[in-house]
């Protein structure tokens, strides 16, 4: 079976500092893989996402970069953090093959890293 | 750009009753609504993939339908239990490897 983790589950950074969170995937290969942040107040914004080792799509201009090193792997950084980077972020991954236009999989959720940004 | 409505924002019912919330998505171009369920302390967890119009899904007390003529699917929770406080949310396909996701509805059942 499939299971997604990240790490770590909860972050406290000042303003200024790097960031690197971790999501990996177990139990499939050249999965989909997403990243989302909810911030205080807001809904679940897609941040990036890729469909393949080293391709990355933004979402939304800011201050965070994601890469994907390994296929199951998927970071995401900040060389200076903002307080707006402050929230609840969530790493997700889908099957391969198809797309949401095409077919109807669902996403799964990693257990999410809580960021607070002082 | 892509909207995808959820009302109400809060919902806070009494157990035992019945609930239902809605989703709103643009009805030209439709794919598929998704349906999640997101405890706290956890991560979100799909409920329904919904894909006609007319389509209706059972998972126990949690039902949905789906107009995709007029754009909405409708949430219902039958006879409402403490453990069914969640934030609900919906997703809409906004391009071919993503969902948008609404701002999602939180209910709280008091006992």
């Amino acid at each position: 079976s499939q299971t997604i983790h990240q790490w770590p589950a909860t972050l406290v950074q000042p303003v200024g500092s790097p960031l690197s969170l971790e999501c990996t995937v177990e139990g499939t290969s050249n999965p989909n893989l997403y990243w989302y942040r909810q911030a205080a107040g807001r809904g679940l914004q897609l941040l990036f996402y890729s469909v393949g080792i080293g391709q990355i799509s933004s979402e939304v201009p800011q201050n965070l970069s994601a890469s994907r090193p390994q296929d199951r792997q998927f970071i995401l950084s900040s060389k200076k953090l903002l307080l707006s980077d402050s929230g609840f972020y969530l790493c997700a991954w889908r099957v391969a093959g198809g797309t949401y236009t095409s077919s109807y999989n669902e996403q799964f959720f990693g257990p999410g890293t809580r960021l607070t940004v002082l | 750009i892509l909207n995808v409505e959820q009302s109400p924002q809060s919902l806070h019912v009494q157990e035992g009753d019945s609930t239902n919330f809605t989703c709103s998505f643009p009805s030209s171009n439709f794919y598929a609504l998704h349906w999640y369920r997101w405890e706290t302390a956890k991560s979100p967890e799909a409920l329904f993939v919904m894909t006609l119009n007319g389509d209706e899904k059972k998972k126990g007390r949690i039902s949905a339908t789906l107009n995709t003529k007029e754009g909405y699917s409708y949430l219902y929770i039958k006879g409402s239990q403490p453990e069914d406080s969640a934030t609900y949310l919906c997703a809409f396909p906004g391009g071919s490897e993503k969902l948008v996701f609404g701002k999602g509805t939180k209910l709280t059942v008091n006992p």
